[in-house]
């Protein structure tokens, strides 16, 4: 069974500070990853994917993957109160046909 | 800039009783998936068409739930008959090809009572 984990929270951040949320999977092929962010009573909306280990940058946000150690995190910078939200990890397999398992997600409130 | 659109967005409906979602996926995605989401978790995916192929449907209620996608645009998910347990949001999601990004419909909130 392949699973996504990821650290239900809340995780409180002052405004302003770095937020950081973490992910980690189960299956070594996983080959996709994304970040969604998830208003509550709203449904996801994609901020970040990635497929190389390294880095990705766009805006505030960081997306960081490491492969050998399964894990993926995002980086919010300058955490604004907006940024309070359910942030949902999403791994895709190896193979094409493989399906996309979603995180239960890490609620983040952004202290003003 | 394109959207998956659903519709309704909300519904009650009382148990036994029938009901439908409807999705419109982004032009051009080949991939849409159907997923029911509670309270608290993630995503649960129920089913997902590549065109008008089912490739995934493992964990669809077969007894009382069923998905087309007749001409591999836009799909109906059904409910028969409608179990307490049901309610949830119900999203639509769409992406180019399996494995790419998907992009989230805003969801049918569905009240069971």
């Amino acid at each position: 069974q392949k699973e996504v984990e990821q650290n239900s929270g809340p995780l409180s951040v002052p405004e302003g500070a770095i937020a950081s949320l973490n992910c980690t999977y189960s299956d070594r092929g996983s080959q996709s990853f994304f970040w969604y962010r998830q208003y509550s009573g709203k449904s996801p909306e994609l901020i970040m994917f990635i497929y190389s280990n390294g880095d990705k940058e766009d805006g505030r946000f960081t997306a960081q993957l490491n492969k050998a150690s399964q894990y993926v995190s995002l980086l919010i910078r300058d955490s604004q109160p907006s940024d309070s939200a359910t942030y949902l990890c999403a791994v895709g397999g190896g193979n094409r046909d493989d399906k996309i398992i979603f995180g239960k997600g890490t609620r983040l409130h952004i202290l003003p | 800039e394109a959207e998956v659109a659903q519709s309704p967005r909300y519904k009650i409906t009382e148990k036994s009783q029938a009901v439908a979602f409807w999705c419109d996926p982004i032009s051009g995605h080949a991939t849409l998936y159907w997923y029911r989401q509670i309270l608290g978790q993630g995503p649960e995916l129920l089913v997902q068409f590549q065109d008008e192929s089912v490739v995934d449907d493992s964990q669809l209620p077969k007894d009382r739930f069923s998905a087309e996608r007749l001409k591999g645009v836009d799909s109906t998910l059904k409910i028969q008959p409608a179990e307490l347990g049901d309610s949830a949001m119900y999203l639509c999601a769409s992406s180019l090809d399996i494995s790419y990004e998907q992009y989230f419909g805003p969801g049918t909130r569905l009240t069971v009572t």
